[in-house]
């Protein structure tokens, strides 16, 4: 399978506690991009990189969260010091450059208690 | 800014019977159009586009949209549901980054 690959599928912690999800990419698409997902509610954008430059953020992006994408392959979003409402999927995606179209993984369920 | 406004939160359906989830969008650039479906227990799939040329756009699946510049809208119709359609419904407007809708969730009844 080729698609975009995401890892952990469920994630329980305890509040306090640190996380990181990875995502692999379609082989070869540049950009890369991290939403959040409530239930009931759309998709949120929270960062995007091309490559491994990270090109924007969200303010929905509090200082306890951190992307990266250090070869300009996979990426990692970590949260540091977990709140309950930190609890949501965190979806990941991936496009090439000028393709205007994003492909979705399938998401990492983050349940903080 | 770009946004998207999704009206119906949930649209019930009978089996066999036309369907049409609203959506319309706000966007100050050039303006292109998804709609992207979530199966339950899924990841989002794209259903279709709307990048330029002809404004209906058309899905593997039956599922139409239609852009409307003057109305701001890019609604998503099907003439004839199945029970394989339920799903939540994302419709969502592209500039650097996708933003999306709060979604329509699409039952269908028996």
């Amino acid at each position: 399978d080729t698609g975009v690959s995401q890892d952990p599928r469920h994630k329980i912690t305890k509040r306090g506690q640190n996380v990181t999800f990875r995502c692999d990419p379609i082989s070869e698409h540049n950009r890369l991009y991290w939403y959040r997902q409530t239930l009931g509610q759309g998709p949120e954008f929270l960062t995007y990189f091309q490559n491994e430059a990270q090109l924007e953020k969200s303010r929905l992006l509090s200082d306890r969260f951190s992307a990266e994408r250090p070869k300009g392959s996979f990426s990692t979003l970590e949260i540091q010091r977990t709140e309950q409402g930190d609890s949501a999927m965190y979806l990941c995606a991936s496009s090439a450059i000028g393709t205007l179209t994003l492909f979705f993984g399938e998401g990492s369920r983050l349940t903080v208690l | 800014a770009q946004s998207v406004t999704q009206l119906d939160s949930q649209v019930p359906v009978f089996e066999e019977a036309p369907v049409e989830l609203r959506c319309n969008y706000s966007s100050s650039v050039s303006v292109y159009l998804f709609w992207y479906v979530q199966y339950p227990n899924q990841g989002l799939q794209l259903l279709l586009k709307y990048l330029s040329g002809s404004t209906l756009v058309e899905s593997i699946n039956g599922f139409e949209a239609e852009f409307n510049k003057s109305q701001t809208s890019f609604h998503l119709r099907k003439p004839s549901v199945h029970i394989s359609d339920t799903a939540e419904y994302f419709c969502a407007v592209l500039n650097e980054k996708l933003t999306f809708g709060t979604g329509t969730r699409l039952t269908i009844i028996p």
